[in-house]
């Protein structure tokens, strides 16, 4: 079947570095999505990875290895309006997005 | 109005309630999707349209009904729900749906609780 893990909550102190991981088994690849989730709204688009590397976008950075089916998101000089869910997805060989069940980022003062 | 519109935000029913969710795109976009949210799951996809037409149903209880008239409006009808249905319903689009690219837009949600 197919799956995508990533942990379940993670804490970081503001102004720090955290890096979410994300590990994904599915039936064909056809890009990587990163969300951001704020309690109660609706998810927003982070980052597209398609190729293996690094993708900066401000604070913001995500990584792709194909070979080894995994992802990172990796966020800069932490907010505390970074405080919310990350959600990996993968787009499979059919064209689906395949979800992971998110990852909470508590940051704390 | 912009983006990904959707009404109502909460919504409270019987389990004999017949009621529906509008979703509402303002990005020229050409497929829709219905997205399922429950705590602490992953998104569960629902439905999809492309052009109007119905893509993708995943498995979808006969109790969910949707229906997309044009490409910028999507409905879901739903009737006689059972409590393992309250969650957060999401409607998204993106300009394509299968091209990899493309990024999905979602609007806020509507709160479903059935009692």
């Amino acid at each position: 079947g197919q799956n995508i893990d990533q942990p379940t909550e993670m804490t970081a102190t503001e102004g720090a570095i955290v890096q979410i991981n994300c590990t994904y088994q599915t039936s064909g690849f056809n890009g990587l999505f990163w969300y951001q989730q704020h309690a109660g709204e609706a998810p927003t688009f982070l980052s597209y990875n398609v190729l293996d590397g690094l993708e900066e976008k401000g604070r913001f950075s995500s990584f792709l290895s194909r070979s080894k089916g995994y992802s990172y998101l990796l966020l800069k000089e932490l907010q505390m309006k970074d405080s919310a869910s990350y959600l990996c997805a993968v787009r499979d060989s059919n064209y689906q997005l395949i979800w992971g069940a998110g990852t909470k980022l508590i940051i704390k003062p | 109005e912009t983006g990904v519109t959707q009404t109502p935000r909460h919504l409270v029913m019987g389990m004999t309630n017949k009621k529906s969710l509008k979703c509402e795109q303002h990005l020229g976009h050409n497929a829709m999707y219905w997205y399922k949210q429950s705590a602490k799951k992953p998104l569960e996809l629902m439905f999809v349209y492309s052009l109007e037409e119905r893509v993708e149903n995943n498995s979808v209880p006969s109790r969910f009904s949707p229906e997309c008239p044009n490409s910028s409006h999507l409905f879901l009808h739903l009737h006689t729900l059972q409590p393992e249905d309250s969650a957060l319903y999401l409607c998204a689009s993106s300009q394509d749906w299968t091209s990899g690219s493309y990024e999905q837009y979602f609007g806020p949600g509507t709160r479903l609780t059935v009692t």
